[in-house]
């Protein structure tokens, strides 16, 4: 089943301790992203990913690392989480940037990151 | 700077109903829109999309309007279901070479036995 994975589904984690939410699809996409959706802020880009080690900052990068070593996978980095960060996280993937990117977004499921 | 907004943040209709869930979006060079339905505990959903150089598109039970004269983007569902029951988002997709989507607030569509 084309799918894109994330994992943990669910964190609580203390503020200042290191972590990382995985995110990984298996449908060969080169366009990967992550959003973080806020009550009354709708769903706001984080970082993307055009390609294997390439990445640029979206709307809200502050606090946030990304890598793209492998295609298929684009893990989220928290190197010092703070209560600002506790959110829903959504990772994202289509196929082509040149094909609009909307169509073929398809995203995981959810991570809910609760720093305390 | 760009933003999506919905005029409505709930919207109630009754089982069999047809239900219009409204978009105004800001950059009048995007280029293409998308309908995303988010059920609870998941992720957003693709249902529909539309290029600027349309005005209409219909899907199954689905049709999106869009009025770029008033950057107004509508999705119209036909005889809702409570499976229609979800968070609707518009997004829109700025031309620029921007690689991302911006995405609206949602609306909450609920469904009346």
């Amino acid at each position: 089943e084309a799918q894109v994975t994330q994992n943990p589904r669910y964190l609580i984690t203390v503020t200042g301790k290191k972590l990382t939410v995985t995110c990984s699809q298996n449908m060969n996409h080169e366009y990967m992203s992550w959003y973080r959706q806020d009550p009354g802020l709708g769903l706001r880009q984080i970082y993307y990913s055009m390609n294997v080690e390439v990445t640029d900052k979206g709307d809200v990068p502050e606090g946030y690392k990304v890598s793209r070593k492998e295609k298929r996978n684009f893990p989220l980095i928290l190197e010092s989480p703070s209560p600002n960060q506790t959110s829903l996280y959504f990772c994202a993937s289509s196929p082509s940037v040149g094909q609009g990117g909307g169509r073929g977004y398809t995203f995981g499921s959810g991570t809910r990151l609760t720093v305390v | 700077g760009e933003s999506v907004g919905l005029h409505l943040p709930t919207l109630s209709v009754q089982e069999g109903d047809n239900s219009i869930i409204n978009c105004a979006y800001s950059n009048s060079a995007s280029d293409y829109f998308i309908w995303y339905k988010q059920e609870s505990g998941k992720g957003p959903q693709f249902i529909i999309d539309i290029r600027s150089n349309m005005d209409k598109r219909q899907g199954q039970r689905v049709t999106v309007l869009l009025n770029k004269t008033v950057k107004h983007l509508s999705l119209q569902i036909a005889a809702t279901q409570p499976g229609d029951s979800a968070v609707y988002f518009c997004a829109e997709k700025p031309p620029q070479g921007a690689q991302k989507l911006v995405f609206g607030q949602g609306t909450r569509l609920t469904i009346n036995p």
